[in-house]
């Protein structure tokens, strides 16, 4: 079965330096998320990217983020200068079509920890 | 802007016996809701979904009720298993934009006693 994968699963990072989470979605994808989860609260929407720009973004994704599809088959989300209040589990998301009956499929998530 | 909301932060049921999780929602825009499943260190996967053009989706063990008037949906697990123990995401979608991204809530963890 298809499926999104994600890594690392883990990475931690000091405060202020910058961090590159990596996802490779579903092959025949067109449509392509991030979300976050910080601990013991919803997850929440980050970015969504089609047609290799962005689509849509939450107040949450400032200019320390950046994502990118640099060669047809990743999906990186950058994050430029990391704050302690980035620690969360990232998830990567991507779907067939953009129509809201379409299912999103999640990778396992990068657990970011900023000490 | 809690847009959609889980007031039940955790369940525990008996095997065998019905579980029933709650979602309320407040923007009358949304018109397609989903209900995810997530274990710990995995990512959610997808479980069913309902249009708002419906008040009941059925997918074996699992239904989904919508409410419209009362901005409400649940799920009905029956009948429960210990593997369905998972925290349970209800989510929508359908507010515009060319993603459609899903607003999620908090999440309720299902604890199936054997």
């Amino acid at each position: 079965e298809p499926e999104v994968t994600q890594t690392p699963s883990h990475q931690v990072t000091q405060m202020g330096q910058e961090v590159i989470l990596r996802c490779v979605p579903i092959s025949n994808h067109l449509y392509f998320y991030w979300y976050r989860q910080i601990l013991g609260q919803k997850v929440e929407f980050l970015v969504s990217f089609y047609n290799n720009e962005i689509s849509e973004k939450s107040e949450i994704f400032d200019d320390q983020f950046s994502v990118e599809r640099p060669d047809g088959s990743n999906f990186t989300l950058k994050i430029r200068s990391t704050k302690l209040e980035d620690s969360a589990m990232y998830f990567c998301a991507s779907r067939s079509t953009g129509t809201p009956n379409t299912e999103a499929f999640f990778g396992q998530g990068t657990r970011l920890t900023v000490v | 802007d809690q847009q959609v909301k889980q007031n039940s932060p955790s369940l525990s049921v008996q095997e065998g016996r019905i579980s029933i999780l709650n979602c309320d929602y407040t923007n009358s825009m949304f018109d397609y809701f989903l209900w995810y499943k997530k274990y710990p260190a995995e990512g959610p996967t997808f479980l069913i979904s309902i249009s708002s053009i419906k008040d009941k989706n059925e997918d074996g063990r699992f239904t989904v009720f919508l409410n419209k008037s009362a901005k409400h949906l649940s799920l009905h697990i029956v009948p429960s298993q210990p593997g369905d123990s998972a925290v349970y995401f209800c989510a929508a979608s359908g507010l515009g934009g060319a993603t459609n991204k899903l607003i999620f809530g908090t999440g309720t963890l299902l604890a199936v006693q054997p």
